[in-house]
């Protein structure tokens, strides 16, 4: 399996501030047929399920704020939120999708 | 707008099945590639994929639960269910259902998740 290793585990950053979340995968994920990376980032807020954010690494899903951007390729990945809204309080996930089983890091709780 | 729900019991006792069901509304199953997963969030801890199964009857299981788990879809119905067997404390979870892009597989749509139990 491919263990995914987001840093850090929490992190509290002020209003209007940048947000950045790491994630390591402990093998490549970058597709050659295509040349993206199948890395995915998910938020869930409390009491809700995950909602996915980004994909290829770095492509916003649809109705997703800008402030939100991906990067990274191979096996190290970043999350920013460019200036942070209190609606964006929330657990952060990534996730492999180049081989099953289909692995999420631990999660990165943000608060303000 | 796609919706899934998931329905079954929410206490199981130790080494039963655990047995659960996704509903799938506002689109039909069969119209294209999906992928149908579920996945589990143990209480205050992070997300474990379980499996997932294609329209075109073809599934993925995670190696950790391989033995014990089956997946399988009703495309007549518009649902997919999950069959965990010999279950123990551990099993204790959110389960969630979700559907998967014909592209990447990532889960696009989730159900809100149902809480269940594994205790004598």
């Amino acid at each position: 399996d491919i263990v995914m290793t987001q840093s850090p585990d929490s992190l509290a950053v002020s209003l209007g501030e940048r947000a950045t979340i790491n994630c390591k995968s402990s093998q490549s994920v970058l597709n050659s047929s295509n040349n993206n990376n199948n890395l995915g980032w998910y938020q869930q807020k409390p009491g809700q399920p995950p909602k996915l954010l980004i994909y290829w690494a770095s492509i916003r899903e649809s109705g997703v704020p800008d402030r939100f951007s991906g990067s990274g390729s191979g096996t190290d990945f970043t999350l920013t939120i460019s200036s942070l809204q209190a609606e964006d309080v929330a657990v952060y996930y990534c996730q492999q999708y180049y081989t099953t089983p289909h692995t999420f890091g631990q999660g990165t709780n943000l608060e303000i | 707008q796609v919706q899934l729900q998931e329905s079954g019991p929410g206490l199981v006792k130790p080494s039963q099945t655990l047995s659960l069901t996704c509903t799938v509304s506002g689109g039909s199953m069969s119209s294209n590639n999906y992928y149908w997963n579920w996945i589990r969030q143990p209480a205050g801890k992070g997300l474990e994929w379980i499996g997932r199964m294609s329209t075109s009857g073809s599934t993925n299981y995670n190696p950790s639960l391989k033995s014990r788990v089956t997946i399988s879809v009703d495309t007549s119905k518009n649902q997919f269910s999950l069959n965990l067997s010999s279950v123990a404390a551990a099993d204790t979870a959110l389960y969630y259902c979700a559907r998967g892009t014909p592209t990447t597989g990532l889960t696009d749509y989730w159900g809100q998740g149902t809480l269940v139990t594994v205790s004598s």
